[in-house]
């Protein structure tokens, strides 16, 4: 069975810091990966996706993330976060039809 | 365009008492979902849907009843509501299943049952 786990439930940065949020997945097979960020009072929103090829993402809005094998591994990145990144971020995988998301991370930037 | 809407935002219930929560989309996607967010647990599928007609159960199908007789609307049913229904429900639609390439969210419906 697939699992995700997010290591933090919580990561507080002041704006313009860089910031990791860590994503862990255990699966016997290939997976995609996705990572989903929630903004207060939304849905989830896809931010970027893993399917195939470069083990590196990016998202429009400066976020990265890379796919490690070896580490079962899917971080998200971002060298520089602003006040508007506040939100919560959900990492998910899948090989199959059905996502699996994680506990999710709040992300808090203060100014 | 809308995307995916729900309705009610925020509703209380009594327990034993019944309610719909409804979910349109107006994607004309073929794929929705269910899904509850508990804190500290993330987002569990409850029921989904692949097409007009069709339903199937998720992870955390029980207590709920779902029926999908437009292919725009999704609509959930609680019977007999619970205190441990107290959640946010979010309903999603897709345009590819397999894998699910990327879901659209609503903006949820946060559920109390004292």
């Amino acid at each position: 069975a697939q699992s995700v786990t997010q290591l933090d439930s919580q990561v507080p940065v002041f704006e313009e810091a860089p910031v990791e949020l860590r994503c862990n997945y255990s699966s016997s097979v290939s997976v995609y990966l996705f990572w989903y960020v929630q903004y207060p009072n939304q849905g989830l929103q896809l931010l970027l996706k893993y399917l195939s090829g470069s083990t590196l993402v990016e998202s429009i809005n400066g976020f990265e993330a890379e796919f490690n094998k070896s580490q079962t591994s899917f971080h998200l990145r971002k060298p520089s976060v602003h006040i508007s990144d506040t939100a919560e971020y959900f990492c998910a995988v899948t090989n199959t039809d059905k996502l699996i998301f994680g506990t999710g991370t709040r992300l808090q930037v203060f100014p | 365009n809308a995307g995916v809407t729900q309705t009610p935002k925020f509703r209380v219930l009594k327990t034993g008492q019944s309610m719909t929560l409804l979910c349109a989309q107006d994607m004309n996607h073929e794929y929705m979902y269910w899904y509850r967010q508990d804190p500290g647990m993330g987002l569990r599928l409850i029921h989904y849907s692949v097409g007009e007609g069709t339903t199937a159960k998720g992870e955390v199908p029980d207590g709920y009843n779902v029926s999908r007789l437009k292919k725009q609307n999704f609509l959930l049913g609680l019977e007999s509501a619970a205190p441990s229904q107290t959640s946010v429900y979010f309903c999603a639609s897709s345009f590819v299943f397999d894998p699910p390439l990327e879901q659209f969210f609503g903006p949820g419906t946060r559920l109390t049952v004292l």
